[in-house]
């Protein structure tokens, strides 16, 4: 079956460190994102990517870094510049046809 | 830039009543709406989408929105909840060529039996 594939399912890291997100789809879409989901806060974009090797800032892309060296794949990188990186982080796709394709998540937690 | 507000933060209704849930959304130019949901402890799922054409959009699970453009509005209802609606709901907008998707702060609904 096609879809987005995240990893882990759940992560801690200790202040202070750099931690890796990862985000896989095989459906071949060219278009990926990444979302930080707060409570209250509903989902925020952090970056997006519409082709390979190309990405673009969202609105709280502040201590985070992304790449896309491949289509498939859309890492995020949090980096000890994220202040509050305790979250959901969700990852999206966009094919032909608008329809968004979403992960089941990552919850990183701070310890 | 593009925006979505919704309404209540917080809903409570008993089961049978009828819901309707806000949405307004900022954005210059022609819009793809949708409502996504995600209940206790799952990953968002889509309600139902809103690309072109009829106004009026049926979704899964008796769920429906209706696009008023003159209102710049996408609202939710459902004539009769049920327990297991119990979930948060949260609208998105994705303007025509932004690439974006924009979601709004979502609300929470709770069904008291």
């Amino acid at each position: 079956d096609g879809g987005i594939t995240q990893s882990p399912k759940y992560l801690f890291r200790k202040e202070g460190q750099n931690v890796t997100l990862s985000c896989e789809q095989n459906l071949n879409h060219d278009a990926m994102y990444w979302y930080r989901q707060d409570p209250g806060q509903g989902l925020r974009l952090i970056y997006y990517s519409q082709i390979v090797n190309d990405f673009q800032k969202g609105d709280i892309a502040e201590g985070y870094s992304v790449s896309r060296e491949k289509k498939e794949s859309f890492p995020l990188t949090v980096t000890s510049a994220q202040k509050n990186p305790t979250a959901f982080y969700l990852c999206a796709s966009r094919g032909t046809g608008y329809g968004y394709t979403f992960g089941s998540g990552t919850r990183l937690t701070v310890v | 830039a593009q925006s979505v507000s919704q309404h209540n933060h917080h809903v409570i209704l008993s089961e049978a009543a009828s819901l309707e849930l806000g949405c307004n959304y900022s954005y210059g130019g022609t819009v793809n709406l949708f409502w996504y949901v995600q209940y206790p402890g799952q990953h968002l799922q889509l309600l139902l989408k809103y690309f072109s054409g009829d106004p009026l959009v049926k979704g899964i699970k008796g769920f429906e929105a209706e696009f008023i453009k003159s209102k710049f509005s996408f609202n939710l209802r459902k004539p009769s909840v049920q327990w297991s609606d119990t979930a948060e709901y949260f609208c998105a907008v994705d303007g025509a060529g932004s690439y974006q998707l924009t979601f709004g702060k979502g609300t929470k609904l709770s069904v008291i039996p």
